[in-house]
């Protein structure tokens, strides 16, 4: 199984400002690997796929990077409707998985 | 509008059965795979069972495999996952998802989740 982990677990940022989440795979998944946003009591959301690509009505805001091991999601200027948890998810191998999630708060 | 409407979730003792469903509208179903997701309270995503458009292709997580049977009805545009064997550690919202386009893909549609508890 292809364990992903997410850095750091908890992001503190203020409005306006950037925000840099990691992603890191236990083996290439090449660019097999899908961003989501989770707002509390919601369903995830779907942000990028295929490693850099925005999904359908994201804002550009989010950006999004990497292939093989390593992954990056870049929120170049935080909204309020971004304080968020975000989870990047492989499925390049079965089992497919997903990290462990990032919290991005207020700071 | 593109829907997936689970149900089925409740509570239910160790050792009991569960059968969730997810009703999908507003795309062509049999021509995307499917998969389960669930998320334990306060916990991350964990992909639980995935299946191809046609239904002859199925995946499992370890955690459940042997346990859970994921199959779909694709003259019903419906999506299920029985449940047996459940354990405590199977308590977690369930959501159903759609594949962008490949299987395996991105999860570009989820459903709103149904909780399932599984206690004494």
């Amino acid at each position: 199984e292809i364990v992903m982990t997410q850095s750091p677990a908890t992001l503190s940022v203020s409005p306006g400002e950037r925000a840099t989440l990691s992603c890191r795979a236990s083996q290439s998944v090449g660019s097999d690997l899908a961003w989501y946003q989770q707002k509390p009591g919601q369903a995830p959301r779907l942000l990028i796929y295929a490693a850099s690509t925005r999904a359908t009505g994201m804002p550009t805001r989010f950006l999004a990077s990497g292939s093989g091991t390593e992954f990056t999601l870049t929120i170049s200027s935080l909204q309020s409707e971004d304080f968020a948890l975000y989870y990047c998810h492989q499925y390049n191998n079965w089992p497919l998985t997903f990290g462990g999630g990032t919290k991005v708060e207020i700071k | 509008e593109v829907q997936l409407l689970e149900s089925g979730g409740g509570l239910v003792q160790p050792g009991g059965s569960l059968r969730l469903s997810c009703a999908v509208f507003g795309f062509p179903f049999s021509s995307y795979a499917m998969s389960w997701v669930r998320q334990a309270p306060g916990k991350g995503l964990e992909w639980v069972s995935g299946i191809s458009g046609s239904g002859a292709s199925t995946h499992y997580a370890d955690s459940v495999k042997g346990r859970f049977t994921i199959s779909r009805d694709n003259s019903k545009s419906t999506l299920y996952v029985q449940m047996n064997s459940l354990r405590d550690e199977d308590t977690a919202v369930y959501y159903c998802a759609k594949d962008r386009w490949n299987d395996p893909d991105a999860f570009d549609i989820w459903g709103q989740g149904t909780m399932v508890t599984v206690s004494a």
